[in-house]
């Protein structure tokens, strides 16, 4: 398997442009994890998806940030307008609900708001 | 919500000796206790783990106890290696069990 895929794995933008992240998870996981990392505030879960359902939200930092998962296969993080203290790593993890606790990590995106 | 904390921030050892991490938790409710190791530039990696019904579990030169008592785990690893040096987050379940929050991690350096 190849693993959790985001795109793009680096992201330099200007501020007040859109961004959207995107996350392939690993087939046959079934649920969905967003994170961003910063030196500050560590690894924080921004929001998590159960069967491409939305189940917890509450780490949004604002309405500027939106997340979809419209298939089992594919999600997205979207940003807009995007600002300079946006700039962080975004982690997209999966695992399986039901099994293993285990989340399984993609490589991130490491995003620059200038 | 739970409380995770993580100590030392960062962690400086010689190559060959021993290095232990500690994490402390507040939900005494917790029964599944995991270790993520982030080398630079990758995600989080999950490298050992422990459930609630056992007080020790080791894999090779990396070990994990926990004290339920306390509400506290750590990471032991022996025989420190320059390629073991990364960052170490310790997490603990929440949400019922759904998600996992993580500690602000620990920044090991091991030096030849």
């Amino acid at each position: 398997d190849a693993g959790v895929i985001q795109s793009p794995r680096h992201e330099v933008t200007e501020m007040g442009q859109e961004v959207t992240l995107r996350c392939k998870p690993i087939s046959g996981h079934n649920s969905l994890f967003w994170y961003r990392q910063t030196m500050m505030r560590g690894l924080e879960l921004l929001i998590y998806f159960n069967n491409n359902v939305p189940i917890d939200d509450s780490g949004m930092p604002e309405d500027r940030f939106s997340a979809k998962m419209p298939n089992a296969s594919f999600s997205t993080l979207k940003i807009q307008p995007s600002e300079p203290r946006d700039s962080a790593v975004y982690f997209c993890a999966s695992s399986y609900w039901g099994g293993s606790y285990e989340q399984y990590f993609g490589p991130g995106t490491r995003l620059t708001v200038t | 919500g739970e409380n995770v904390e993580q100590h030392p921030s960062t962690l400086s050892v010689q190559e060959g000796d021993s290095a232990v991490i500690k994490c402390t938790y507040s939900d005494s409710a917790s029964n599944y206790f995991p270790w993520y190791k982030q080398e630079l530039g990758k995600g989080p990696q999950l490298i050992i783990d422990i459930r609630s019904n056992v007080g020790e579990k080791k894999d090779q030169r990396i070990a994990v106890t926990l004290n339920k008592t306390a509400k506290h785990f750590s990471l032991h690893i022996t025989e420190t290696q320059p390629e073991d040096s990364a960052v170490y987050f310790c997490a603990v379940p929440t949400s019922g069990y759904s998600t996992l929050t993580f500690g602000k991690g620990t920044m090991l350096l091991v030096s030849p």
